[in-house]
């Protein structure tokens, strides 16, 4: 069935270790998002990829790292500079970015620091 | 300062009763306003995207409002069931990308 996929659900981290977030879409969507989600905060953006190849820093992109080398996959690594990554974590995407287009989210992962 | 405020930030009803909840806007150039549904520990699902030209839009039980010159849209749900229970996050997207602004959401809670 089509739609986005995030994975793992839960992920612990030791300190000083980095760790990747894997997101598939099989929408046939350009546009994708990072999104860190904190309690009783809005979503706030990571990284987003308007094409293959190409990726832009959102509001909060320090200690984070991106890849889009294929259209379907846009993983998201927390690095060992992330001071403080235990939050929920959401992909999304868009057949592009602009404005009139409708973003479909995925279920999400939760990293928690241990 | 969050550019989208949500009101309550919690609310509990009873099954069966309405409600509405609130969100105040100040992202500028306005493009469109989404409400999203989310389950605990799950992602948004889209309920309704009103552009500047539309000030409101049902989606069953839910309906929601688009005052784009006072910048306040409201979600009302009717007849509320349990499964109604979720935060409701109103997302203002501002110019021409989809450079969307999220408000923290309002925490629902739907009592038997």
């Amino acid at each position: 069935d089509g739609g986005i996929t995030q994975s793992p659900k839960y992920l612990f981290r030791k300190e000083g270790q980095n760790v990747t977030l894997s997101c598939e879409q099989n929408l046939n969507h350009d546009a994708m998002y990072w999104y860190r989600q904190d309690p009783g905060q809005g979503l706030r953006l990571i990284y987003y990829s308007q094409i293959v190849n190409d990726f832009q820093k959102g509001d909060i992109a320090e200690g984070y790292s991106v890849s889009r080398e294929k259209k379907e996959s846009f993983p998201l690594t927390v690095t060992s500079a992330q001071k403080n990554p235990t939050a929920f974590y959401l992909c999304a995407s868009s057949k592009s970015v602009q404005w009139f287009t409708e973003a479909f989210f995925g279920q999400g992962t939760r990293l928690t620091v241990v | 300062k969050n550019q989208v405020e949500q009101s309550p930030q919690s609310l509990i009803i009873l099954e069966g009763k309405n409600c509405t909840l609130q969100c105040n806007y100040t992202v500028s150039p306005f493009s469109n306003l989404r409400w999203y549904k989310q389950d605990t520990g799950r992602g948004p699902v889209s309920l309704t995207i009103m552009t500047f030209s539309e000030n409101t839009k049902s989606n069953g039980r839910y309906t929601a409002t688009l005052d784009a010159d006072t910048k306040q849209s409201s979600l009302h749900i009717t007849a509320s069931q349990l499964s109604d229970s979720a935060s409701y996050i109103c997302v203002v997207s501002a110019g021409l990308n989809n450079d969307m602004r999220f408000g923290a959401g309002t925490r629902l809670t739907v009592k038997p």
